[in-house]
């Protein structure tokens, strides 16, 4: 059975520092893995997707890399903003119909 | 605006009555799944469907019911509610195309749901 982890469960950090957060999962047979973002009283917007034959995907300040064989993945988010605090799940695809997903990082950036 | 519309937002219920959350889309989606969140256990796959009259139990799809009568529409349904299934609710759909599944989800803003 698939499962993903997500350390640290919660980070905070000064205005403009550059992150990594972490995903790992047990599978490495999966299709694609999702980075979401949660804010509170707000569904998850999905911020990168990278296919299991890709290695990175980029937008913006974010960053997203993807190491099957070790079954990891970072979110790398540079100069972090007050606004960029939310909580960020990764998600696993196994099959095409199914996600798991890791319980996510809390991250606070402070002004 | 390309949304996932769920309603209601927040309902509070008494065990065993019926209740139904509605789930509705506007981008001609064909994929559509309900996720349960729970605080230590993350999000949980309940059911999806992967187009109009077809659906399929993720991994917790007991007590839950859904239907997919129209491809819009995609809503939950808890026959006979019970404590366990107070928690927070999402909907979401994302597209069937030839890259599926490396297609975005789109999420609704979520129902939390508790049960007395």
């Amino acid at each position: 059975k698939q499962e993903v982890t997500q350390i640290p469960a919660a980070l905070s950090v000064p205005e403009g520092e550059n992150l990594v957060l972490n995903c790992s999962f047990t599978d490495s047979a999966i299709y694609n893995l999702q980075w979401f973002r949660q804010d509170p009283g707000k569904g998850l917007t999905s911020l990168l997707l990278i296919q299991s034959s890709q290695r990175e995907q980029t937008s913006g300040r974010l960053n997203a890399s993807l190491d099957k064989s070790s079954g990891r993945s970072t979110l790398y988010i540079a100069a972090s903003q007050p606004g960029d605090s939310a909580t960020y799940l990764c998600a696993v695809s196994p099959s095409g119909s199914r996600l798991t997903f890791g319980e996510g990082t809390q991250l606070t950036v402070n002004p | 605006e390309a949304q996932v519309t769920q309603n209601p937002r927040y309902l509070i219920t008494v065990t065993g009555k019926k209740l139904t959350v509605t789930c509705s889309q506007n981008m001609n989606h064909e994929y559509m799944s309900w996720y349960r969140q729970d605080p230590g256990l993350g999000l949980r796959q309940i059911y999806y469907s992967m187009n109009v009259e077809v659906t399929d139990k993720g991994d917790v799809p007991e007590g839950y019911k859904v239907s997919r009568k129209e491809k819009r529409n995609f809503p939950l349904i808890l026959e006979s509610p019970s404590p366990n299934q107070t928690s927070l609710y999402f909907c979401a759909s994302s597209l069937l195309g030839d890259s599926f599944p490396n297609e975005k989800l789109f999420f609704g803003s979520g129902t939390q749901l508790s049960v007395l």
